[in-house]
This record gives structure tokens, sequence and C-alpha cells, in this order.
């Protein structure tokens, strides 16, 4: 299994709404990450989880809270978005820092928030 | 200085045509470069990794410059296929963070 699974692929949700993004992956890497993406833009880092615990915060909004419950999955919560949190959501994962394989990312959630 | 900058483009080319992009990087200390690829709408794919000694697939060679900081992607005999946003991705030394380039678009037309 060489793939990383993001759920939903599309999300429509409103300001008031709470809702999550859910990333899997079967591959045994020990980093998961959170990407957003805005039309034009390249990917923008919000989290890092290593070894299942938080190691990178990128200054994000309370209003998005990351979850690892285990080392192949990675939640993204979300809690009263605003219409500019609207964007593509990517989930990545790679096997180890310094290494020669990059990332694997899902396909991603397209996040509208109205 | 950005730590990864690369031309945004387009680049606008003849199907059969070769095209080369730069990225130049910041941090002397980086290990790991590579080369995604991104269609519209969908999640960045990699393309190929950058090794010291350059390397090549297919139609694709990416070539890696320490003393200058920069690695190039160059395409050969290009296809409508190859259209896409081309991303240069190089690592944070000693954390596990990637560094994006903006990406460079690429059309290549009939």
């Amino acid at each position: 299994d060489t793939e990383v699974t993001q759920t939903p692929k599309h999300l429509v949700m409103g300001m008031t709404n709470k809702k999550s993004l859910k990333c899997e992956q079967h591959m045994g890497h020990r980093a998961m990450y959170w990407y957003k993406q805005k039309a034009k833009k390249p990917p923008e880092l919000m989290f890092v989880y290593s070894y299942e615990k938080l190691s990178i915060n990128e200054s994000v909004p309370s209003r998005f809270s990351p979850e690892c419950p285990n080392s192949s999955l990675l939640n993204l919560h979300l809690h009263a978005l605003q219409p500019e949190d609207s964007a593509l959501y990517l989930c990545a994962s790679s096997q180890r820092r310094d290494n020669n394989y990059g990332y694997t990312f899902g396909s991603g959630t397209r996040l509208t928030v109205v | 200085r950005k730590e990864v900058e690369q031309d945004p483009g387009p680049f606008n080319v003849p199907e059969g045509a070769t095209v080369a992009f730069n990225c130049t990087y910041s941090n002397s200390a980086s290990q790991s470069f590579f080369w995604y690829r991104q269609d519209c709408r969908k999640e960045p794919k990699l393309l190929m990794s950058v090794y010291s000694s350059g390397n090549e697939d297919g139609r694709f060679t990416a070539q890696l410059n320490r003393a200058s900081q920069y690695i190039s992607l160059l395409i050969r005999d290009s296809k409508l296929s190859d259209s896409a946003t081309y991303l240069c991705v190089v690592n944070s030394p000693g954390t596990y963070k990637y560094i994006f380039g903006t990406g460079t678009r690429l059309k290549v037309l009939a």
C-alpha cells in the first residue's frame, strides 16, 4: 500500500459548523503533515507530526486543531472557520526527515466555507 | 531571499521542444531535493528526486549544483501531457519540514 487516503474529498461547511478531515497511510511512515493550498499557490505547511507527536505548528489559528491518534492516522478538526479558509487541504507522509524519498501526498479535501 | 525560488513562468513551448527550469535554494546544508508535478486541482506528485550526480528518467533529467545552490529540471521532447505546474522542494535540515518553491507553470502547445 503506497497511498495516503484522505476523506472526504469535498466538504462544504458553515462558519458555525464543526467538521473533521481524515488522513490514513499504511506505509509505516513516521512523519505526517497537513498542508493548505490556495489556487495558484504552492502548498503551505500547517502542522507536522513525527512519531505521533506534534513537532511543528506553523502558527496556525486555533480554529484548526490537529490530532494524531496513532501512527497511521491524522485528523484535522475544524471549528468556526472563515470563508478565507476555503482551500485544498493536503495530507502527506514521509519516511523520516532528511530522506531521499520526499513526501507522498493524499488527493486532498477541497473545503468550502460558506 | 526566499528559501526556495523558482521562476513562476508560464513557459509556453511547442510540442517536441526542450524546456529547462531552475530552482535556487538558500540553505547550503540542505541534502534532499525533489521535483514534484501538480496538475490543476490535483495533489502534487513526486516526479523525481535529485541526486548529486544528476539523474535521468526517460525524457526528464535533474541536476544539482551545490556550489551555486540550484537544481534544474530538463524536459526533452515535450508532450501535451507535460502541461502542469512543476514544484521544486528542498528539505529544511534537521527537521521534518520540506520547503516548496512557488512552482513553474508549463504549457505545451500543439
